[in-house]
């Protein structure tokens, strides 16, 4: 059964880059389509990017400028990076798989992400 | 784009049935799939159903979705309702330009 673990920094300074990894065990990243989806502290949930398994991407608008979504197939694991954080950044970070690009069907645990100094 | 709409809470009885609607601003109800997710506080989202009436495997069957073109609504249908169908529930579908759009969340109280 396929399971998704995020790990990520925990706290990251104003200005600098988010980095998060998320691993996949259970079976290989190259068949499915990959997305990252956020929830601020008590707030609703907001898509991140997606990956599809050719390696394009697409990107929520009000991120495209500062994320970046990519895929390292020999280790099965997916990244993100989300540049120039703010306080507004701070959220937990699921990635998740679907069916399809448009759509989560397996979501993993989440990362904590804060951003202060 | 468009926006999804759902009510800020439902509550209901156990053993009671429970309808969560779903309205879209903007282009038809059917012209994209919907998805519905679970969040039990503290926990991450699990998906109930996808493709708007579509049961990833594990879900129980008193999980159900529709799509109402008349209303231009999803709806996520519980019934039999336990104490921990009690979570935040979250609609998704996506615009012409595969962006996701998320409802603001309905948090369904069993009492």
């Amino acid at each position: 059964q396929v399971q998704l673990q995020e790990s990520g920094p925990g706290l990251v300074r104003p200005s600098e880059t988010l980095s998060l990894t998320c691993i996949v065990s259970g079976e290989s990243i190259r068949h499915y389509h990959w997305s990252w989806i956020r929830q601020a502290p008590g707030k609703g949930l907001e898509w991140v990017a997606y990956i599809y398994p050719d390696g394009s991407t697409n990107h929520n608008p009000s991120l495209t400028s500062r994320v970046s979504i990519s895929s390292d197939t020999p280790k099965n694991q997916l990244s993100l990076t989300l540049r120039s954080v703010t306080a507004a950044d701070t959220a937990v970070y699921y990635c998740a798989r679907g069916p399809r690009s448009s759509s989560a069907l397996k979501w993993g645990q989440g990362a904590l992400v804060s951003v202060s100094s | 784009n468009f926006m999804l709409t759902q009510p800020h809470s439902v509550s209901a009885s156990p053993g009671k049935t429970v309808t969560i609607s779903c309205t879209r601003s903007g282009g038809s109800i059917a012209g994209n799939y919907v998805q519905w997710y679970q969040q039990r506080p503290g926990s991450s989202p699990i998906t109930v159903i996808f493709d708007d009436n579509q049961r990833p495997s594990g879900v129980p069957d008193r999980f159900s979705g529709s799509i109402d073109r008349s209303s231009n609504s999803a709806s996520l249908t519980i019934s039999g309702l336990k104490t921990e169908d009690e979570a935040d529930y979250y609609c998704q579908s996506y615009d012409t330009n595969s962006h996701w759009v998320f409802g603001g969340g309905t948090k369904l109280t069993v009492l």
